[in-house]
């Protein structure tokens, strides 16, 4: 079975310029979650999806920050404009579920605000 | 907000030793409680997940609650160095249908 798939792995960016990821989540998994962690923190939930509805968003900067899983399977993360203390990873889960319980994360992108 | 400490270390053990790592949670609520293990570098994988109160063992792992604490921890037996890592501790408050993670502690295991 393919794990949660993430793109890219790497990006450095300027401050005030735009970024997004990518995530494919495990097949047959009905929920997805985008978690950021800085270095030296535990993951913090951004959002979380259930197929293609938001069920959570409210530690999502929404000024900045925006996320969408159209047709409820991969989803996109867009960060525009970023600042400097966006850098950090940023983690995809899925799980099968409408259950938090068993999550399998993605390998993360790493992001680099200059 | 509710909110999951643990101590951030480094927590340093002699291969072959005990260790034992620990959290405690705000929410009365939580039902959920689970030890993600973290590589350098890598994502989080779940290693331990437990419900009730008391003790729950999975091989070189086990899991211990207790609600009336708010205190849930990981023991590792017969540590490895290959058990060197950050381990998270989560936690699903009442109510909600999402993860709370801790900062993390890491372990260090030297030969």
């Amino acid at each position: 079975e393919a794990g949660v798939a993430q793109s890219p792995r790497y990006k450095i960016i300027e401050k005030r310029q735009s970024v997004a990821f990518w995530c494919n989540p495990i097949s047959g998994h009905a929920t997805l979650y985008w978690y950021q962690q800085i270095l030296g923190q535990g993951p913090k939930l951004l959002i979380q999806f259930q197929n293609n509805g938001v069920v959570d968003d409210s530690q999502l900067p929404k000024d900045r920050f925006s996320a969408e899983r159209l047709k409820g399977v991969d989803s996109t993360l867009k960060i525009q404009p970023a600042k400097l203390e966006d850098s950090a990873v940023y983690l995809c889960a899925s799980s099968l579920a409408d259950s938090a319980d068993t999550q399998y994360f993605g390998p993360g992108t790493r992001l680099t605000v200059l | 907000q509710k909110e999951v400490e643990q101590n951030s270390g480094p927590l340093s053990v002699p291969e072959g030793a005990i260790a034992s790592l620990n959290c405690t949670y705000s929410d009365r609520g939580s039902q959920s409680f689970f030890w993600y293990r973290q590589y350098s570098g890598k994502s989080p994988e779940l290693i331990m997940s437990i419900y009730s109160n008391g003790d729950k063992e999975d091989g070189r792992f086990t899991a211990q609650l207790n609600k009336a604490s708010q205190y849930v921890s990981l023991l590792i037996r017969d540590s490895q160095p290959s058990d060197s890592a950050t381990y998270l501790c989560a936690v699903r408050p009442g109510g909600y249908n999402k993860l709370i993670f801790g900062a993390g502690t890491r372990l260090a295991v030297h030969p």
